[in-house]
């Protein structure tokens, strides 16, 4: 079936780096466009970055610009959030999501329909 | 940067009683090239992750009750739940995709009264 596993989350010192990853399976990886959202604890959605099914296009939020980098191994059907410099307010259950099927620059703008279950990242000292 | 809201910030509604959420958009996510709205609603129960209830403003995903309605275009949408079950309390998301920067709203808490 239609899957997304995250995996790599953890406890990280501030001004840490750490890995996240995100495993899919059950559809054609590589004509997605994929994303990252987080949680923090209590709060509501906040999406992080996205990425074009060929790896070509890449946007972020304000808030990790500079400092997060999303890419994907669309050979290992894997997407991957490379996460430093963290902060305590990096502080989330961040989520793997599906969005938009198909090889224009429009297919970016499509709905997220599929979730990985998340996976924690806590920044503390 | 588009701005989401959404009223109420939480409600309580009788089992089989209407519930209806509002969401507003900082600018229209009406794209006029195609006359669709990029807005859609998601609904997130406690410690699962977000499910996709509507895109498009409007077009159910496909499992989604009918019981669950979206509507509006440009700048003010309604998700309406016609007869609350006990299965939907949940916290709703409306969301922008018409910008690459995907914003979310803060969430609309639905309780059974």
């Amino acid at each position: 079936q239609v899957q997304l596993v995250e995996s790599g989350g953890g406890v990280v010192q501030p001004g840490r780096s750490l890995r996240l990853s995100c495993a899919a399976s059950g559809f054609t990886f590589s004509s997605y466009a994929m994303h990252w959202v987080r949680q923090a604890p209590g709060k509501g959605l906040e999406w992080v970055a996205v990425i074009s099914y060929d790896g070509s296009n890449k946007y972020y939020a304000d808030s990790v610009k500079g400092r997060f980098t999303i890419s994907r191994d669309n050979s290992k059907n894997t997407l991957y959030l490379q996460m430093n410099s963290l902060r305590a307010e990096d502080t989330a259950v961040y989520y793997c999501a599906r969005g938009g099927l198909g090889r224009t620059s429009l297919t970016l703008h499509r709905a997220f329909d599929i979730w990985g279950q998340g996976t924690m990242v806590t920044v503390s000292s | 940067d588009i701005v989401m809201t959404q009223s109420p910030d939480s409600l309580a509604v009788s089992l089989g009683e209407r519930a209806t959420i509002n969401c507003k958009s900082s600018q229209s996510v009406l794209y006029s090239s195609n006359n669709k709205n990029y807005l859609a609603w998601y609904q997130q129960k406690p410690g699962q992750p977000p499910k996709l209830l509507i895109y498009w403003a409007s077009t159910r995903e496909s499992g989604v009750p009918d019981r669950f309605s979206g509507s509006g275009s440009g700048t003010d949408f309604t998700l309406t739940i016609s007869s609350l079950q006990a299965e939907d309390v949940a916290v709703y998301y409306c969301q922008q995709y018409y910008s690459t920067e995907f914003t979310f709203g803060p969430g609309t808490k639905v309780d059974i009264k």
